[in-house]
């Protein structure tokens, strides 16, 4: 039992450039989520699915895009690369409500960085 | 709009000493959680609190939940040099599917 896992662990980009971000997990379960972490804030929500085949937007969607095709796959697009969205990147995921545990659960983060 | 905000944001103490981190939001939730983030590293659950008056413990680590208050504390008691890191809370509110809303952090230095 893997957990979360996150490809790659780091990255740099060029302005413009597009890349995917790879987050799975193995635990079964249906919500999974990306957030960011800039220097010495706190998390925040990028996108988010309840399940496969459902997405929604979280507080900072804008240049990014999310799929969910698999119970264990949500990975991350960045359309465009600009320098403002050089930061940490976090997968999260967790059972449904009444699943009997609101544990969350956090992959070990993507670093990139956008020249 | 939901909000977290933590106080303090930056806490220096020294071994042996108590304290308390606060940790307040704006709207109805009976969940919230807390978390350790060591530099470099993902996040590392500590507790998931589920409703009002809730508290538990590990080891020098104590959090409690008073929903009516809309308030979290997380207290530190004789606090260790291995404790220094940056503690987060968030908040799961209800019918938000899987959003969390953070706090922006306490960093903690413990000093020998």
């Amino acid at each position: 039992n893997a957990g979360v896992t996150q490809t790659p662990k780091f990255q740099v980009l060029k302005t413009g450039q597009s890349m995917t971000l790879q987050c799975a997990q193995d635990m079964n379960h249906e919500y999974m989520s990306w957030y960011r972490q800039d220097p010495g804030m706190g998390l925040r929500l990028i996108h988010y699915s309840v399940g496969a085949g459902i997405t929604d937007q979280g507080e900072v969607p804008n240049g990014y895009n999310v799929s969910r095709s698999t119970t264990e796959d949500f990975p991350l697009r960045l359309l465009s690369a600009a320098p403002s969205q050089t930061s940490v990147y976090f997968c999260a995921s967790r059972v449904r409500d009444g699943g009997g545990s609101y544990e969350q659960y956090f992959g070990p983060g993507t670093r990139l960085t956008v020249t | 709009e939901l909000k977290v905000e933590q106080n303090p944001l930056f806490l220096s103490m020294q071994e042996g000493k108590n304290y308390t981190i606060y940790c307040n939001y704006s709207t109805t939730s009976d969940r919230l959680y807390w978390y350790r983030q060591d530099p470099g590293k993902s996040l590392e659950s500590l507790f998931v609190l589920l409703s009002n008056g809730a508290v538990k413990q590990e080891g020098r680590l104590m959090a409690s939940l008073d929903t009516k208050a809309r308030l979290s504390t997380l207290h530190i008691t004789a606090a260790v040099h291995d404790l220094s890191a940056t503690y987060f809370c968030a908040v799961d509110p209800p019918n938000a599917g899987n959003m969390l809303t953070f706090g922006g952090g306490t960093r903690l230095m413990v000093k020998p």
